[in-house]
């Protein structure tokens, strides 16, 4: 049971590169969400999903695109980095509709942008 | 605008001497005020949550208060231990929509110094 996993845990990108932050979970939770935690701000909500094919924008939704096609699988992509995308990512998972069960949040990816 | 503010920013307690972190939220929809605790290099994890039908949940050495009037709550970690160094954030959320989605707080980074 790997939990909440995510990849790469690094990243550097130059301005104006586009990539694919992979989520993936085994726990089969309907809910899944995508943070960024910057210095200062705390985590902010990016995107969203409350099961597969179902999708919506959080705080900061702007630079990022997510989609959900499986119920294991919550890809965040980045169209055109910029450096204000600098920045940890952390996804995390929960059952949906209960306060019963915290979120798991997976380790992070620390993404450099130049 | 931060929808939970979180205070203080940092805090650096002696051993055995009590924690004590506050949050304030303006949402009056919020009804699940969980805490999360992180430690350098990890996503964070659930350490304690709080309904607003109770003023004040205990799970060991940590507690958290509820003021459902000043819409306040906070975290108490009594006997702190250097172990406890990490950084807390507070979050609210609610079931409305059908799913529950936290907005954090930006954290507090708590140094237990031995």
């Amino acid at each position: 049971n790997a939990g909440v996993t995510q990849t790469p845990k690094f990243q550097v990108l130059k301005t104006g590169q586009s990539m694919t932050l992979q989520c993936a979970q085994d726990m089969n939770h309907e809910y899944m969400s995508w943070y960024r935690q910057d210095p200062g701000m705390g985590l902010r909500l990016i995107h969203y999903s409350v099961g597969a094919g179902i999708t919506d924008q959080g705080e900061v939704p702007n630079g990022y695109n997510v989609s959900r096609s499986t119920t294991e699988d919550f890809p965040l992509r980045l169209l055109s980095a910029a450096p204000s995308q600098t920045s940890v990512y952390f996804c995390a998972s929960s059952y949906s509709r209960s306060y019963n069960y915290g979120y798991t949040f997976g380790s992070g990816t620390r993404l450099t942008v130049v | 605008q931060q929808q939970v503010k979180q205070s203080p920013q940092s805090l650096i307690v002696q051993k055995g001497g009590i924690s004590i972190i506050n949050c304030a939220y303006e949402n009056t929809a919020f009804d699940y005020f969980p805490w999360y605790q992180q430690f350098p290099g990890k996503g964070p994890a659930l350490l304690i949550a709080i309904r607003p039908d109770v003023s004040e949940k205990k799970e060991g050495r940590f507690t958290i208060s509820f003021n459902k009037s000043a819409k306040q709550f906070s975290l108490h970690i009594m006997d702190s231990q250097p172990g406890d160094s990490a950084t807390y954030f507070c979050a609210a959320g609610s079931l409305s929509g059908g799913y529950n989605k936290l907005i954090f707080g930006a954290g507090t980074r708590l140094a237990v110094h031995p």
